[in-house]
């Protein structure tokens, strides 16, 4: 089945440093991505929808300068966290649409486990 | 707006009980509603689904029936394995391009 490959699945970095997330879809085009993350005992949150070739959109709340996402290819979207400090520590998951017919279906990565010192 | 909220965890049980985990949802209209299930180390997955009242979903010896007059979709399976520790999540969906709005997430852990 269609698989969502998710780098790093950990990471540990020191404050005001930047971090990159990738997200690919193996064996299928992925024309919408998403992003979520999850602090301790919350739920999953949307953080944002890229289209592929298209600037993101940004749910409320959460600052595009500081989360940057590219959606170059119909593959591959990043997460870059800038300067990174340790209320940004949180789980980061993706997500990725692929259109079937009249129908869609989601598929997820494993997630990344950021922690900011 | 639209939320979700599902029963702490972690919930412990021994192999072979019964498992439910409870989901109530506020939304406006008629959302789809969703399980879905994250094994150690892979990404969510899709477990079952429903998209109208009364519908009820099942997958894997799991089952959830939406009910409008409590807004409930409980996760039920009648004889859970260890292979089913995993982080369950409920989820719903407004319309068809609106995105999921997820529950925190219930950590079950099975053991023999």
């Amino acid at each position: 089945g269609a698989v969502v490959s998710q780098h790093p699945s950990r990471v540990i970095c020191k404050s005001g440093t930047s971090v990159k997330i990738e997200c690919r879809s193996l064996d299928f085009q992925a024309t919408t991505m998403f992003w979520y993350r999850q602090f301790p005992k919350q739920s999953l949150m949307l953080m944002a929808t890229s289209n592929e070739g298209s600037k993101a959109t940004y749910e409320q709340g959460v600052e595009k300068d500081k989360f940057l996402i590219n959606h170059a290819s119909l593959t591959l979207s990043t997460l870059t966290v800038t300067s990174a400090h340790p209320e940004d520590s949180s789980f980061y998951i993706c997500s990725a649409r692929e259109r079937q017919g009249g129908g869609e279906k989601l598929f997820f990565g494993s997630g990344t486990q950021l922690s900011v010192l | 707006g639209n939320s979700v909220t599902q029963m702490e965890g972690p919930v412990t049980l021994s192999e072979e009980a019964f498992l439910t985990i409870n989901c109530t949802y506020t939304a406006t209209g008629y959302p789809s509603l969703f399980w879905y299930v994250q094994y150690p180390g892979e990404g969510l997955q899709l477990l079952l689904k429903a998209t109208k009242a009364d519908d009820k979903g099942s997958n894997k010896g799991f089952e959830a029936t939406y009910r409008k007059e409590t807004t409930s979709f409980h996760l039920e399976k009648g004889s859970v394995q260890v292979s089913d520790s995993a982080v369950y999540f409920c989820a719903l969906r407004r319309s068809g391009n609106t995105p999921l709005v997820f529950g925190k997430g219930t950590r079950l852990s099975v053991i023999a």
